[in-house]
């Protein structure tokens, strides 16, 4: 069974600040990881995925196996970025079965 | 291009009744999935529809259907509703599943009573 844990049910730090946001899956087969945001009124927008190396707003995420891993890094918060992020994974044979963490909310001190 | 719809937003029932809810996909997409999102177990998937077969399931009891129609547009069903069914009911939908990104509708609001 696939699994998505993220561990901190909220994450406060000052603007300027780096953040990290954690995220561990456990899965047997070969998953594509992601990140979704949702902002306050806003629906849940993919952020990035593991396959594109992407940096999307300054926040990059690497995948690592050998840990299985998969933590959302900023350098600098800004304070646009309070929101709900999920970590996700789906199987990378396809299919729309994707597998949500319970969230992390992120909260920038002015 | 418009979004996901939903309908509708919000719906009250009590224990017992059954609802349907519907989703409006993107113009061209063919995938549809559904999510329930709750304060206690987050974002959990209901299934996924394809060309109006169900290609992926969650674990879900059955009193939790669903169907899509020829023009991609589709519904789920809950039926003999409990307290438990209140959440927040989301849609996504994608091009043609697989790889493509999923793009998520602002949600049916259920409570039960």
């Amino acid at each position: 069974a696939q699994r998505v844990t993220q561990p901190e049910k909220l994450l406060s730090v000052f603007k300027g600040a780096p953040v990290e946001l954690k995220c561990n899956y456990s899965y047997s087969g070969s998953p594509e990881l992601f990140w979704y945001v949702q902002y306050s009124r806003q629906r849940l927008q993919l952020l990035l995925r593991h396959i594109s190396r992407e940096s999307i707003k300054g926040f990059t995420a690497d995948l690592n196996k050998g840990e299985t891993s998969f933590h959302l890094k900023k350098p600098f918060a800004q304070e646009e970025d309070s929101a709900m992020y999920y970590c996700a994974l789906r199987d990378s044979g396809g299919y729309q079965k994707v597998t949500f963490g319970t969230g992390t909310k992120l909260q920038v001190i002015p | 291009k418009a979004g996901v719809t939903q309908t509708p937003r919000y719906l009250i029932k009590t224990r017992g009744q059954q609802v349907t809810l519907s989703c409006s996909p993107i113009s061209g997409h063919r995938s549809v999935s559904w999510y329930q999102q709750t304060p206690g177990q987050g974002l959990q998937f209901l299934f996924e529809y394809f060309s109006e077969t169900q290609r992926n399931k969650g674990n879900f009891p059955g009193r939790f259907s669903g169907r899509q129609f020829s023009n991609s547009r589709s519904e789920m069903n809950v039926s003999t509703l409990e307290l438990g069914d209140s959440a927040l009911y989301l849609c996504a939908s994608s091009l043609a599943g697989g790889h493509d990104e999923q793009f998520f509708g602002p949600g049916t609001r259920l409570t039960v009573l």
